[in-house]
């Protein structure tokens, strides 16, 4: 089984940014790890996903995210956030031969003009 | 990616009534997928729905309560049956790719139950 934690349930910053977005992870398995991101009213949409390879990985909107095994981490970033990137941000992970996905308790990004 | 759609996309309801949510997507997919959203809260799985075959439901999660069809690869539906205030929540489907290890997500059903 496997269980991820987001560490920030709710952050703010400004405009023009950086922000980090912080998720653990805990698994007895090979993982997949998956960053989503939910904008008001809407569904879940895929930001970017680490399956194997560069433990840096890029994503949509400018963010990326970093494979950490030693540590079990994989933390969201973004150099310079805008006021459209405010939304609920969820990390994931499933084992590498099932699809179940676990999530974490999301982290409220919230951006000041 | 698929593109996936729900109906309905937002529905009150009363207490003692079902409602079933449809998905569609727009390609043929292994494995589909039902998730809940409580008010403020994380995705919890209800059940993977499985074609040809009942669904397999997660702890917690019943069949009478939540049946689950899936008559071919590229639709489902999900019952929430005899409603309360309590399955007041976002349900979700999400498809599974064919390479296996990515979830993509449908737009959500919001349900509000008095």
């Amino acid at each position: 089984a496997q269980s991820v934690t987001q560490l920030d349930s709710q952050v703010p910053v400004f405009e023009e940014a950086p922000v980090e977005l912080r998720c653990n992870y805990s698994s007895s398995v090979s993982v997949y790890l998956f960053w989503y991101v939910q904008y008001p009213n809407q569904g879940l949409q895929l930001l970017l996903k680490y399956l194997s390879g560069s433990t840096l990985v890029k994503g949509i909107n400018g963010f990326e995210a970093e494979f950490n095994k030693s540590q079990t981490s994989f933390h969201l970033r973004k150099p310079s956030v805008h006021i459209s990137d405010t939304a609920e941000y969820f990390c994931a992970v499933t084992g590498t031969s099932y699809g179940k996905l676990t999530f974490g308790q999301g982290t409220i990004l919230t951006v000041h003009p | 990616s698929a593109v996936i759609s729900q109906k309905p996309s937002r529905d009150i309801c009363q207490r003692g009534t079902s409602l079933t949510i449809q998905c569609q997507v727009d390609s043929q997919v292994t494995m589909m997928f039902w998730y809940r959203q409580q008010p403020g809260q994380s995705l919890t799985l209800i059940a993977t729905a499985n074609q040809g075959s009942e669904a397999t439901y997660e702890s917690g999660f019943v069949i009478d309560k939540f049946p689950i069809s899936r008559p071919n690869l590229t639709f489902s539906t999900l019952t929430v049956s005899n409603m309360s205030p309590e399955d007041s929540s976002i349900y979700l489907c999400s498809v599974e790719t064919l390479a296996g290890e990515t979830q993509y997500f449908g737009p959500g059903t919001r349900l509000l139950v008095l």
